[in-house]
């Protein structure tokens, strides 16, 4: 199946500072999606991105669709403590029809020092 | 309030014994789907489901098994528990299987001694 590359596996900042994670793909999706996991629930959607080059902007954070469509990547900037969390990359392909096939990444770790 | 509801939120189980992990979705979803997550492999999927009576294999699906009778649930089973099943599962739901418009439950932490 497909393969999607997260990076780095962990971060650990100082609070106020930028951060930036990515994730590549072998092979080409429809849509990106960045979700940020709080601890102990479940993932939740921060962005979605539907067009190769496509920037979208939700409050601190930054994502684009790489040009090639196999990769992606998520800024935040300015991090706060809430920011701490899994963060994780997800690629969907429209395979025909009504089947969205739905690849995640490994996730990301980021803590943040107050 | 639009929300997926799993039970339980934690569970304790020996080898062997068949458990049922239940999830329930009260937002008119069609497709439902079950994750696993592992620390340094993120999150797995186990099995999905299109709609009622409609399930298809994800990509770690043995020692699972999942029904779709109704809608609004869609349970996991592992009739015979092992170690290695030791894990956080996730049930999800989505309107047309679309990922932006993916609900996830609030997880069980899954113990098998």
């Amino acid at each position: 199946g497909q393969q999607l590359n997260q990076s780095p596996q962990s971060m650990f900042i100082q609070e106020g500072e930028d951060v930036s994670m990515n994730c590549t793909s072998s092979s080409i999706f429809n849509t990106w999606l960045w979700y940020k996991q709080d601890p102990g629930e479940g993932p939740v959607l921060l962005i979605a991105l539907y067009k190769a080059g496509e920037l979208t902007s939700n409050g601190r954070l930054t994502a684009q669709f790489g040009i090639t469509r196999k990769d992606s990547f998520l800024n935040i900037s300015a991090s706060i403590p809430s920011d701490v969390g899994i963060y994780f990359c997800a690629g969907q392909l429209n395979s025909g029809g009504s089947n969205y096939k739905l690849t995640f990444g490994k996730g990301t770790l980021l803590t943040v020092n107050p | 309030e639009a929300q997926v509801t799993q039970n339980p939120r934690y569970l304790i189980t020996v080898t062997g014994k068949k458990l049922t992990v239940t999830c329930s979705q009260n937002m008119n979803h069609e497709y439902m789907s079950w994750y696993r997550q592992d620390p340094g492999l993120g999150l797995r999927q186990i099995y999905y489901s299109m709609n009622v009576e409609a399930t298809d294999k994800g990509d770690v699906p043995e020692g699972y098994k999942v029904s779709r009778k109704e809608k609004r649930n869609f349970p996991l089973i592992l009739e015979s528990p092992s170690p290695n099943q030791t894990s956080l599962y996730f049930c999800a739901s989505s309107l047309m299987g679309l990922g932006e418009k993916l609900f996830f439950g609030s997880g069980t932490q899954l113990s098998v001694l």
